[in-house]
């Protein structure tokens, strides 16, 4: 059974370009989390999605990011024009509204150098 | 507006020991309180889920427990091993947002 999936698990990238993570959640999952890891500050959530739709985007920090899930088994967060201070490991996490257990991926480390 | 606090950020133990790992939360309606475990260049793994409506949850040598009145809940592991050395987080599903916030980890280190 596979669990949620994310790529690329690495990016290395130069700052002023564009980047974009994918993400695809559990079968049947109709929440879909995006979460950004830092040593500084912790998970924070940047937006959520139920049923395809976006939720809340309140934890998005910019307008140079912007997230989309265009149908229930894919999603993807993009970062436009890309800084050094988005490093971080960008997690995509899905759950159901029956029981809210959360399922993680395994994460995409970004670098912008 | 929910916040979750984990103490202590960091702990020690010898092998063997049985240890109990903390989590305050502010707003107590809470939905769901969940148990994660991280290991270092990794995803999160769900340990233990706790419902509202439950106390406690056990598996294995992990138990949590929930008390909703006093913002609590805490994660007991029993006979620690060194497997068991990695960074224990808990997040807190609020009701009406379906957002889970995070405690900050507890870094647990086993001692063989």
């Amino acid at each position: 059974d596979a669990g949620v999936i994310q790529s690329p698990r690495h990016e290395v990238t130069e700052m002023g370009q564009e980047v974009t993570l994918r993400c695809k959640p559990i079968s049947g999952h109709d929440y879909l989390f995006w979460y950004r890891q830092t040593m500084m500050r912790g998970l924070e959530l940047l937006i959520y999605f139920n049923n395809n739709v976006p939720i809340d985007d309140s934890g998005m920090p910019e307008d140079r990011f912007s997230a989309k899930m265009p149908n229930a088994s894919f999603s993807t967060l993009k970062i436009q024009p890309s800084e050094p201070r988005d490093s971080a490991v960008y997690f995509c996490a899905s759950s159901t509204e029956g029981t809210g257990e959360l399922f993680f991926g395994e994460g995409s480390r970004l670098t912008v150098l | 507006k929910q916040e979750v606090t984990q103490i202590p950020a960091a702990l020690s133990v010898p092998e063997g020991e049985n240890l109990v790992l903390n989590c305050s939360f502010t707003d107590s309606a809470i939905y769901n309180l969940q148990w994660f475990r991280q290991d270092p260049g990794k995803g999160l793994t769900s340990l233990l889920l706790i419902q509202s409506s439950q106390r406690e949850q056990t598996s294995g040598r992990l138990n949590a427990s929930l008390d909703k009145s006093s913002g609590r809940s805490t994660l007991y592991i029993a006979a620690s091993q060194p497997g068991d050395s990695a960074t224990y987080l808990c997040a807190a599903y609020t009701s009406g947002t379906y957002k889970y916030i995070f405690g900050t980890g507890t870094r647990l280190k086993v001692l063989a």
